[in-house]
């Protein structure tokens, strides 16, 4: 049974940095194929694509956060963790983590999420 | 990047109706495009992948089809617990990108 659970402040001010931490079971972040995902919904708005971490330590970034953004993974611990500098208001949205893999039948989409986190960007 | 635009974005509808939604990618992205169906406060929860594949406990009366840029997602008799907003979403390159939804609401 594959979980994944998301965490992290609830609340973080502008200009600061967003660390938040996926945590998983159920899959290995070491078998050839997978990914763990980080997804966004400001509130009332659209699913948008954050960045992408795999098996083999190979990471995409979406090309407007890149530079903002770092994604990490700790087999060990069966976490993801993603950072996002210089947090704005607009960054208000809850963030979600999902796996995916790129080998098998289930390719490519976002099979597995985590419940979701509301992170609200606020002095 | 690949966009994908869904029509309609909002969809009106009875309980029985047989209602298609359609999400149209800016190039071609082959078969990789899954669907999504979310409930307020909810995640995202996979229905469709590789356009056409039943996710596992998906009921049947969803369907999808499509290759290339155009494709559907088809609920065959709409049923009360179908009311949410669905997602395209496609896996063919990067950023992987989503569709900006379609509310589907009891008329």
């Amino acid at each position: 049974q594959i979980t994944l659970k998301e965490s992290g402040p609830t609340l973080v001010k502008p200009t600061q940095t967003l660390t938040l931490t996926c945590t998983f079971s159920g899959f290995s972040l070491s078998s050839s194929g997978v990914g763990v995902g980080w997804i966004r919904q400001p509130p009332g708005k659209a699913l948008e694509w954050l960045a992408l971490i795999y098996w083999d330590d190979d990471k995409r970034h979406s090309p407007s956060l890149k530079s903002r953004l770092t994604i990490t993974k700790d087999t060990s611990k069966n976490q993801v963790v993603l950072t996002m500098t210089n947090m704005d208001p607009v960054d208000t949205a809850t963030y979600y983590c999902a796996h995916t893999s790129i080998y098998g039948v289930l390719v490519r989409v976002f099979d597995y999420w985590g419940q979701g986190t509301l992170v609200t960007v606020s002095s | 990047d690949i966009q994908l635009t869904q029509s309609p974005s909002f969809l009106s509808a009875s309980v029985g109706d047989r209602v298609t939604i359609t999400c149209r990618a800016s190039q071609g992205i082959s078969i990789y495009l899954g669907w999504y169906q979310q409930k307020p406060g909810k995640a995202p929860k996979l229905l469709i992948y590789g356009a056409s594949t039943l996710q596992s406990g998906v009921p049947s009366r969803f369907s999808g089809g499509g290759s290339g840029t155009e494709f559907t997602l088809t609920i065959s008799s709409l049923q009360p617990e179908d009311f949410a907003t669905y997602y395209c979403q496609q896996g063919n390159g990067y950023p992987r990108t989503f569709g900006q939804g379609t509310k589907v609401e009891i008329k």
